[in-house]
C-alpha cells in the first residue's frame, strides 16, 4: 500500500510563501498517468481541493486559488510538492496530499497524515 | 464549480442502526465517457480521511459490505445498513470532475 508523507515549516508569516513537499513511499509516482492531489482542511472545517499533477508535470488547479498556486513533481525523488504565495490567516490549515484513485483522473485514494500548517505574524 | 450540498449535517444513531446520508449536486455528474464521478470518504476522529465509496456505488476492497451508495445524476446516498461503532466520524462526498469539490461533511456520532 502506498504512503504519503508531507513536510514543511509549520509556521509561516502573512505575504510569505508556503512550501510543502510530499513524498511517496511503496509506489512509483511514474506508476500511473492520474494526478496526485493536494487537499486542506481549516481548523473544524471541511474539505477542499487544492489541485492536482501528473507525473508529466500536467497541472489542475482549484480556480480560487489558481493564481497563487504552483505545483512541481521530482519523479527522481518520487516526490511532488506545493507551493502557495501571498498566504493570509485564511490559508491556515492541514495539508493533505494524495494518490489517485484508478477510477478517476483526479479522485484521492490513499493520503497523507497531513500537516497543519499556520499563518501567522 | 459544482457545489455539493449534504444533508444532514450531523447524525446520532444505534449501533446496528441504519443511517443514511444525502449528497446532491448543483449539476450532473455524468460525465461525457458516460461515468459518474461521485465518491464518498470517511474521516475518523484525528485521522485522514479514507476512500469508501468510488463511481457512486462501488465499494473499495476491505470496506464492510454494510456501506453501500446509490444515486445518479444530481442525487447521491450513502447508506449504512447496521451502524457501528468504528463507524464514527465525518462523511464527505466528492464531485471529481474538473474542479473537484466536496460537500460540506456529515457528522456521524455512534449513540
Amino acid at each position: 500500500q502506498l504512503q504519503l508523507q508531507e513536510s514543511g515549516p509549520g509556521l509561516v508569516r502573512p505575504s510569505e510563501t508556503l512550501s510543502l513537499t510530499c513524498s511517496v513511499a511503496g509506489g512509483s509516482i511514474t506508476s500511473t498517468t492520474h494526478y496526485w492531489a493536494w487537499v486542506r482542511q481549516p481548523p473544524g472545517k471541511g474539505l477542499e481541493w487544492i489541485g492536482g499533477i501528473s507525473y508529466s508535470g500536467s497541472t489542475y488547479f482549484n480556480p480560487s486559488l489558481k493564481s497563487r498556486v504552483t505545483m512541481t513533481i521530482d519523479t527522481s525523488k518520487n516526490q511532488f510538492s506545493l507551493k502557495l504565495t501571498s498566504v493570509t490567516a485564511a490559508d491556515t490549515a492541514v495539508y493533505y496530499c494524495a494518490s489517485p484513485h484508478s477510477s478517476c483522473w483526479f479522485a484521492p485514494e490513499f493520503w497523507g497524515q497531513g500537516i497543519l500548517f499556520t499563518v501567522s505574524a | 464549480e459544482t457545489v455539493m450540498t449534504q444533508t444532514p449535517l450531523s447524525l446520532s444513531v444505534t449501533p446496528g442502526q441504519p443511517a443514511s446520508i444525502s449528497c446532491k449536486s448543483s449539476q450532473s455528474l455524468r460525465h461525457t465517457d458516460g461515468r459518474t464521478y461521485l465518491y464518498w470518504y470517511l474521516q475518523k476522529p484525528g485521522q485522514s480521511p479514507q476512500l469508501l465509496i468510488y463511481e457512486v456505488s462501488n465499494r473499495l476492497s476491505g470496506v464492510p459490505d454494510r456501506f453501500s451508495g446509490s444515486g445518479s445524476g444530481t442525487d447521491f446516498t450513502l447508506k449504512i445498513s447496521r451502524v457501528e461503532a468504528e463507524d464514527a466520524g465525518i462523511y464527505y462526498c466528492l464531485q471529481a470532475i474538473q474542479p473537484l469539490t466536496f460537500g460540506g461533511g456529515t457528522k456521524v456520532e455512534i449513540k
